[in-house]
């Protein structure tokens, strides 16, 4: 398998842009995570989707935020209208979810954003 | 809220040395606790994952260990090399949620 698959690798925008990232999870991983991670604030949440399905929103910062996942293949996360502040590198993370609760992450390559 | 805490924040060590970072967790009834490995500019790459059932685990030169009791999970670093050189972060899910909460990481140094 070639892991999770995130698009772009790198994006550069002007404020007020908007900016889509994309995730292929792991085939057969039925949870998928995002995360932004900055210096300031580590590693954090955004949104957590089991099935297709999202479970926990709780740590995406403002409106300006959405993701979806319409099906089990593919999931995007979108700003709009973008910030500076939202400059981070975003990851998306897939775990399966076998018999046996065992649920190791793992990450994608992460899109790395600069809003200017 | 699970809390996770690593100390140190960075470590800086001559090559050879054996190791342990640390990680502690507020949350006792933890699900799973992983290690995971993060190289300047790329993603994060597990490394070990202990079940709540479990003491520890080992792969190669790395053995991670975990105290539900005390909060504390920690990783040893065998014989280190130069190529250890990375952060390293530990991330627990506790009760029935499969969401992990981070640590802010341990960055290590290996110099020859």
């Amino acid at each position: 398998d070639a892991g999770v698959i995130q698009s772009p690798r790198h994006e550069v925008t002007e404020m007020g842009q908007e900016v889509t990232l994309r995730c292929k999870p792991i085939s057969g991983h039925n949870s998928l995570f995002w995360y932004r991670q900055t210096m300031m604030r580590g590693l954090e949440l955004l949104i957590y989707f089991n099935n297709n399905v999202p479970i926990d929103d709780s740590g995406m910062p403002e409106d300006r935020f959405s993701a979806k996942m319409p099906n089990a293949s593919f999931s995007t996360l979108k700003i709009q209208p973008s910030e500076p502040r939202d400059s981070a590198v975003y990851f998306c993370a897939s775990t399966p979810r076998g018999a046996a609760g065992v649920n190791e992450q793992y990450f994608g390559p992460g899109t790395r954003l600069t809003v200017t | 809220k699970q809390e996770v805490t690593q100390i140190p924040a960075a470590l800086s060590v001559p090559e050879g040395e054996n190791l342990v970072l640390n990680c502690s967790f507020t949350d006792s009834a933890i699900y799973n606790l992983q290690w995971f490995r993060q190289d300047p500019g790329k993603g994060l790459t597990s490394l070990l994952l202990i079940q709540s059932s479990q003491r520890e685990q080992t792969s190669g030169r790395l053995n991670a260990s975990l105290d539900k009791s005390s909060g504390r999970s920690t990783l040893y670093i065998a014989a280190s090399q130069p190529g250890d050189s990375a952060t390293y972060l530990c991330a627990g899910a506790s009760g029935g949620s499969y969401i992990p909460t981070f640590g802010r990481g341990t960055s290590l140094i290996v110099h020859p």
